[in-house]
């Protein structure tokens, strides 16, 4: 079972403010997900990454896979109210980190 | 189409009984996961069930918790005699065949509250 290290556990950022989430590993990653979140709610895939050094961006958020496939980090520019919620990694195994709970205030 | 459907939203139960909890999967989706969330953790698994294959039970915190899965959709997670430390949401998510990698689609959760 691959082990999953999320960080920071929490973040709170005022809104605009630019932000980076980290998830690593000991082991390498044959693809990780990215999740998020919200109150009350089953997460909802944000991306899937393979291969090493992919870069994948959807909209203000930017998702970098590491070149070793052992890390990954999600960067936020100008994070918005409704970017508050749990942000969770998964290996290919389904097993996920622990998450980073993100509160972005007005 | 329909989602994952999970019931009963919430459930609070006594100490020592029995529950039973209920998942629906997106139709044709072979792969099957419960997890736990405590309040303000992550996720943790609990069980995999992938087609006709021997579910990963690698999860289960005690012999307390099963699960089944009948005809390759429905699947229902049991815990015994429960405690108070089994409070949790429990979500269930589904996905299509094989490997992992695959996108999961999760259910609302239950919420279950043991007094």
């Amino acid at each position: 079972t691959q082990l999953l290290e999320q960080s920071p556990q929490f973040l709170s950022i005022q809104e605009g403010e630019n932000l980076t989430v980290y998830c690593n590993s000991s082991s390498v990653f044959s693809s990780l997900q990215w999740y998020r979140q919200e109150p009350g709610e089953g997460p909802v895939l944000l991306v899937t990454v393979v291969t090493g050094g992919e870069v994948k961006k959807l909209k203000r958020l930017t998702f970098q896979f590491g070149d070793a496939r052992k890390d990954s980090s999600l960067h936020i520019t100008a994070a918005q109210t409704g970017d508050t919620g749990l942000y969770l990694c998964a290996g290919r195994d389904m097993r996920f980190g622990a998450g980073t709970r993100l509160t972005v205030k007005p | 189409g329909a989602g994952v459907s999970q019931s009963p939203s919430n459930k609070v139960t006594e100490k020592g009984k029995d529950v039973e909890l209920r998942c629906d999967p997106i139709s044709g989706h072979t792969a099957l996961y419960w997890y736990r969330q405590s309040l303000g953790q992550g996720l943790e698994f609990l069980i995999y069930f992938q087609g006709n294959s021997a579910p990963d039970k690698s999860g289960l915190p005690s012999d307390r918790f099963s699960a089944e899965r009948t005809g390759g959709s429905v699947s229902t997670l049991t815990i015994q005699r429960t405690q108070q430390e089994d409070s949790a949401v429990y979500l269930c998510a589904s996905s299509l065949a094989v490997a992992g990698g695959q996108k999961q689609y999760f259910g609302p959760g239950t919420r279950l509250t043991v007094t």
